[in-house]
């Protein structure tokens, strides 16, 4: 049961594009939402996260944008760049445990 | 280097045999955290400890099992294997309440032949 939701599977975009990963959740217990940006052959990366009493957080060209009312979280990445390449997870914390989504695989062409 | 080591990176295994992968967390991190990647499942919780005991249980099968050492690290012990237990093994650590995000290590990928 996947407790987090994630879309879309795969984006292609230009670079200097915008990226953008939705996602959502259901367990209103969740404190805390992090981003993980994962290469090929490497572990998961923190990249950014937001706690939920905030609507947005900003570090560089990485955004995310907090709707707590739908129960719902976006990544967005400006500006994407061909080193933006990867697969990036979303994931809630609860109860001391991460929960992730299914992941998205950006690829950015130059 | 994220702090979190794993070994070994790669391991190749036949089925019904039993292997052990290691983890020593980040300095300071009491907590471990062993997930399974797989192509069709993603990033799936196994387990956690915190300072020796079992905290968290997730969807880890019967024939697998952790511990975690008076030294903090830990070991994932899969036994039986079969060839659906091939996947990358992730071991994270973080600090007591793991709200801001786990290390994770690089991995060790299981192949069962």
């Amino acid at each position: 049961q996947q407790q987090v939701k994630q879309s879309p599977q795969s984006l292609i975009v230009q670079k200097g594009g915008i990226s953008i990963i939705n996602c959502a959740y259901e367990n209103t217990a969740f404190d805390y939402f992090p981003w993980y940006q994962q290469f090929p052959g490497k572990g998961p990366a923190l990249l950014i996260a937001i706690r939920p009493d905030v609507s947005e957080k900003k570090e560089g060209r990485f955004t995310i944008s907090f709707n707590k009312s739908a129960k719902q979280f976006s990544l967005h990445i400006m500006d994407s760049q061909p080193g933006d390449s990867a697969t990036y997870f979303c994931a809630a914390l609860y109860d001391y445990k991460l929960s992730f989504g299914a992941g998205t695989t950006v690829t950015v062409r130059a | 280097d994220s702090g979190v080591t794993q070994t070994p990176k790669h391991l190749i295994t036949a089925t019904g045999q039993r292997v052990t992968l290691r983890c020593s967390p980040r300095s300071g991190d009491l907590s471990v955290y062993w997930y399974q990647q797989s192509l069709d499942q993603g990033l799936q919780f196994l387990i956690q400890y915190y300072n020796g005991e079992e905290r968290a249980k997730g969807n880890i099968l019967e024939r697998f099992s952790a511990q975690q050492f008076p030294d903090l690290h830990s070991e994932l012990n899969l036994s039986s294997l079969e060839l659906g237990d091939s996947a990358l093994y992730f071991c994270a650590s973080s600090a007591s309440t793991g709200l801001y995000g786990y290390t994770f290590g690089s991995g060790t990928r299981l192949t069962v032949v």
